[in-house]
């Protein structure tokens, strides 16, 4: 089974400084999907970034970019520039190709300090 | 917004008794899912179906059924709330034809079994 780690319970960063949330995965696929989701206090899930396993280019969405490392199997979120309005749990998730398990990791809790 | 609405947002029931939740789309989507979230596993996947009467267990199925009539509609029941099913329930749905694409999210449901 495959399996999402996310090693940093928690992590703060100034606004507008840069952090890097990591993540590693387990898995024996080669294609597959990697992605990083948000939850606000709302507790709403937003997708934030999606990186498909073919692609080597990272995947870009305004201040967030991901470091895809497929040997390593690492897929690391970066998030520049730091808003208040980016504290929030953050959540990197697996899913093999053509499978509807996604894997979810336990979750980074970001705070954003003004 | 995928147009997802779970209900009830809030429940709390006894246990051994029985619970039905309720995930509704707009947008005719063929696959839906059901995750539970609790502190230090992330999101975990319970059912989906891929389409009406068509469904599949997930991960942590033990303990519930799902039913899907409509395509609109996709219902989660616990037959006999126990207290260990208490926890958040979110309802997601694919927007791909075969499930292998980026999944949106409900806004919840807390459920506490008392």
């Amino acid at each position: 089974a495959q399996t999402v780690t996310q090693s940093q319970p928690e992590m703060s960063v100034q606004e507008a400084e840069t952090v890097t949330l990591s993540c590693t995965y387990d898995t024996s696929e080669n294609n597959y999907y990697l992605f990083w989701y948000k939850q606000p206090p709302s507790r709403q899930m937003i997708l934030v970034i999606r990186q498909e396993a073919y692609k080597q280019q990272n995947a870009t969405e305004n201040r967030f970019s991901v470091n895809f490392q497929k040997a390593a199997k690492s897929f690391s979120l970066k998030i520049s520039d730091s808003q208040l309005g980016d504290t929030a749990m953050y959540f990197c998730a697996f899913m093999k190709y053509n499978n509807n398990d996604m894997r979810f990791g336990a979750g980074t809790r970001l705070t954003v300090k003004p | 917004d995928a147009g997802i609405t779970q209900s009830p947002r809030h429940k709390v029931t006894e246990t051994g008794t029985p619970v039905t939740l309720r995930c509704h789309q707009t947008e005719n989507h063929r696959y839906m899912y059901w995750y539970r979230q609790d502190p230090g596993h992330g999101l975990r996947l319970i059912h989906y179906s891929y389409g009406v009467k068509d469904t599949d267990k997930g991960e942590v199925s033990d303990g519930y059924s799902v039913s899907r009539s409509k395509t609109e509609d996709f219902l989660l029941t616990l037959e006999s709330a126990t207290s260990s099913q208490t926890s958040v329930y979110f309802c997601a749905i694919s927007t791909g034809t075969s499930g292998t694409d980026t999944q949106y999210f409900g806004p919840g449901t807390r459920l506490t079994v008392l």
